[in-house]
């Protein structure tokens, strides 16, 4: 089993749509979880961490359950400038794993 | 502030040479990783260091050699380069693994490498 799993896609959505990433984590031991956006053939970007309070940013949402090890996003009123891919990351034990990331186009 | 700053930006290599990929920071980062990622792929973890003198194996380290004899440089180095290889290589930094901004990765713009 895959350290770091998510959601396979592509998700094709509408602008103006809601869209939600899952991302599931094997290691019980894993202590900080992150979402970073990565746009086509550049390095991946910090979106923003993730609490297990739950955190915002504006149209960003992310959840942490770490009993259930699972990690989500949602994306509210999305928009063209969204399209990337989305890659789900764990630290455990100063080893930052990444899932292998869900790739997401908004369609005008 | 140059931030993460990896040299070359492209590559080709033939089967069996040998070549190293430089990594430079000038955020006084404690941590450094090498990624690899392939076509279509997430980032699988080679190599990482949290300090001078201190490196360990990530999820794909044979056929990679690392050193950090510096805070500032983390070279990778490949010996017998093989297709498998083939792919564009990260390398990143953080400050710390805990507190305020802990783990948070700057990454340099990757190395393309193909290995014909």
């Amino acid at each position: 089993r895959k350290e770091v799993e998510q959601d396979p896609g592509p998700f094709n959505v509408p602008e103006g749509a809601t869209v939600a990433f899952n991302c599931t984590y094997s290691n019980s031991a894993s202590q900080s979880f992150f979402w970073y956006r990565q746009d086509c053939r550049k390095e991946p970007k910090l979106l923003m961490s993730v609490y297990s309070s739950g955190n915002e940013d504006g149209r960003f949402t992310a959840q942490l359950n770490r009993a259930s090890q699972y990690i989500s996003l949602l994306i509210r009123d999305s928009k063209l400038s969204d399209s990337a891919t989305y890659l789900c990351v764990v630290n455990r034990d100063d080893k930052i794993i990444f899932g292998k990331g869900t790739r997401l186009h908004i369609l005008p | 502030n140059a931030g993460v700053t990896q040299t070359p930006k492209f590559r080709i290599l033939k089967i069996g040479q040998s070549m190293t990929l430089q990594c430079a920071q000038d955020m006084n980062h404690n941590y450094m990783y090498w990624y690899r990622q392939d076509p279509g792929m997430g980032l699988k973890l080679i190599y990482y260091s949290v300090g001078a003198g201190i490196t360990d194996k990530g999820e794909v380290p044979n056929g990679y050699n690392v050193s950090r004899s510096t805070t500032e440089y983390f070279p990778l180095r490949l010996e017998l380069a093989a297709p498998s290889q083939t792919s564009v290589y990260f390398c990143a930094s953080s400050y710390s693994t805990s507190g305020p901004g802990a783990n948070v990765l700057t990454f340099g713009a990757g190395s393309r490498l193909t290995v014909l």
